[in-house]
């Protein structure tokens, strides 16, 4: 059973267009996270969500929003798609306390 | 603000070789310390962590020793396997972020080879 699941697995899309990544953990966890790991393999988170509320916003352009339509569920939409979003995105999750993050095995958005 | 540096890979070493990937922290409180591994094509998982001073981390065989008085988390294993080929993330966490804000290193890529 997949903890963390996330799709597409790849996605490759021209500039200027909008897509979608969805995001799905079957653990019960309270909070959900998005990561951005770029072509150097450094990885920076971006948001996150505690039952459906925003509580994290990192210094993101507004082009990406995420939405958390429920806690099992967080989906990260980006507008008006540019070169530098070429990375891969992962979705995290955790439940509270001193627990560690469960990552999605992650999203290669390639912008071309 | 909270930085982490490791050391540049990609590290290859033989099988059974002794392996050493040293990470240095700096930060304004007494953050968290956490070892993360990436397999290819997957994502990333937790492989030790340690929580406070002097706290020693350890799992599959690795081990990682949160000095405070260097601040480092250098991860070591006696004797790496092929299948420890995968990407090392050192990270941190501070309160009262909790351990989902991590703030990683920028990875360290190591290749065994048989």
């Amino acid at each position: 059973d997949t903890a963390v699941s996330q799709t597409p697995k790849y996605l490759v899309t021209q500039m200027g267009n909008d897509k979608s990544i969805k995001c799905e953990q079957n653990l019960g966890h309270d909070t959900m996270y998005w990561y951005k790991q770029d072509s150097k393999k450094f990885l920076k988170i971006m948001f996150s969500y505690n039952n459906k509320e925003l509580i994290i916003n990192e210094t993101v352009p507004n082009r990406f929003s995420p939405k958390s339509p429920d806690k099992a569920h967080l989906n990260l939409h980006i507008n008006s798609l540019e070169l530098g979003d070429s990375a891969v995105y992962f979705c995290a999750s955790r439940t509270g306390g001193v627990s560690p993050l469960h990552f999605g095995n992650g999203t290669r958005l390639t912008v071309t | 603000g909270d930085s982490v540096t490791q050391m540049e890979g990609p590290v290859t070493l033989s099988e059974e070789a002794f392996l050493t990937i040293n990470c240095t922290y700096t930060a304004t409180g007494y953050p968290s310390l956490f070892w993360y591994v990436q397999y290819p094509g997957e994502g990333l998982q937790l492989l030790l962590k340690a929580t406070k001073a002097d706290d020693k981390g350890s799992n599959k065989g690795f081990e990682a020793t949160y000095r405070k008085e260097t601040t480092s988390f250098h991860l070591e294993k006696g004797s790496v396997q092929v299948s420890d080929s995968a990407v090392y993330f050192c990270a941190l966490s501070e309160p009262p972020d909790s351990w989902g804000k991590l703030q990683f290193g920028a990875g360290t890529q190591v290749v065994v080879t048989p």
